[in-house]
C-alpha cells in the first residue's frame, strides 16, 4: 500500500511571505497522481493543486506551486504572496492511476497546520 | 454547478444505534467515495461506488455499508454505532476515469 508523509505537523508564515509544504511518498507505481488539499476550519476540503507524474512539468495555480520530484518521490507545495486566508490544514494525497488494487482511493497524509500572522 | 451536499451535517447517536449519512453528487458526476476523518487516524478511505456497483472497499468492519442510487446520489450506513465512529464522514464525487475528487462539506457523526 502506499504511504504519504507530511514530517511537518505544524508551519507559520507571515503575510506576503512564501512557505513550503513537504511531502513524500512511497509507491511502485510509475504512474499516478498527486494532490493537495486544503482543509480551513469549515472542514470543507478543497482542492489546491493536481499533479500527473508522467508529467515532468511541475503543477502551478496562481499562488500555489509544486516541486515535483519524481525520483526522490518528493511533492512539495509552495504557496507565495501568503495570505490570512490560507491559514487551513493542508494535505498531500496520493492517488493510483489506474483502477488496480487500490482504485481511485486518495491516500492522504497526516496533514500540516498552516498558521499565517499578519 | 452546485457542488457536493451532504446530509445531514450534524448527527448524534448513542452506541448500539445505526446511522444512514447520504451524499448528493456534482451533477453528472458518477462515482462517490466516502471518507472517514479522525484525530487519531486521520483520512481513510471507506468505500467508492461507481455506476452503483461498489468499485473498492477500505478497511474497515462490515458495519459500514453503502450504496448507490441511479441518479448517483449516495448512502452510507454504520450499523451497532461504536463510541470510535465518532468521526467526520466526508463524501467525495468524480466524474470518472481520472478525474478528481471534489469533496462535500462532510456529516459530524458524535457517538454517545
Amino acid at each position: 500500500a502506499q504511504t504519504v508523509t507530511q514530517s511537518q505537523p505544524e508551519m507559520s508564515v507571515q503575510e506576503a511571505e512564501t512557505v513550503t509544504l513537504s511531502c513524500t511518498y512511497d509507491t511502485s507505481e510509475s504512474d499516478y497522481y498527486l494532490f493537495w488539499y486544503k482543509q480551513p476550519p469549515s472542514r470543507q476540503m478543497i482542492l489546491v493543486i493536481r499533479q500527473e507524474a508522467y508529467k515532468q512539468q511541475n503543477a502551478t495555480e496562481n499562488r500555489f506551486s509544486v516541486n515535483f520530484q519524481k525520483a526522490a518521490k518528493s511533492f512539495s507545495l509552495k504557496i507565495s504572496d501568503s495570505q490570512l486566508g490560507d491559514a487551513a490544514m493542508y494535505f498531500c494525497a496520493y492517488r493510483s492511476f489506474g483502477s488496480g488494487n487500490s482504485g481511485y482511493a486518495l491516500n492522504f497524509g497526516k496533514g500540516t497546520s498552516l498558521l499565517v500572522t499578519p | 454547478k452546485a457542488g457536493v451536499t451532504q446530509t445531514p451535517r450534524y448527527l448524534i447517536k448513542t452506541r448500539g444505534q445505526q446511522v444512514t449519512l447520504s451524499c448528493s453528487p456534482i451533477s453528472g458526476h458518477r462515482s462517490v467515495s466516502w471518507y472517514q476523518q479522525t484525530p487519531g487516524q486521520g483520512l481513510q478511505f471507506l468505500f467508492e461506488y461507481f455506476s452503483e456497483t461498489q468499485r473498492n472497499k477500505g478497511n474497515f468492519p462490515g458495519r459500514f455499508s453503502g450504496r448507490q442510487f441511479s441518479n448517483s446520489r449516495s448512502e452510507m450506513n454504520v450499523s451497532t454505532l461504536e463510541l470510535g465512529d465518532s468521526a467526520l464522514y466526508l463524501c467525495a464525487s468524480r466524474h470518472g476515469g481520472a478525474d478528481t475528487q471534489y469533496f462535500g462539506p462532510g456529516t459530524r457523526l458524535t457517538v454517545l
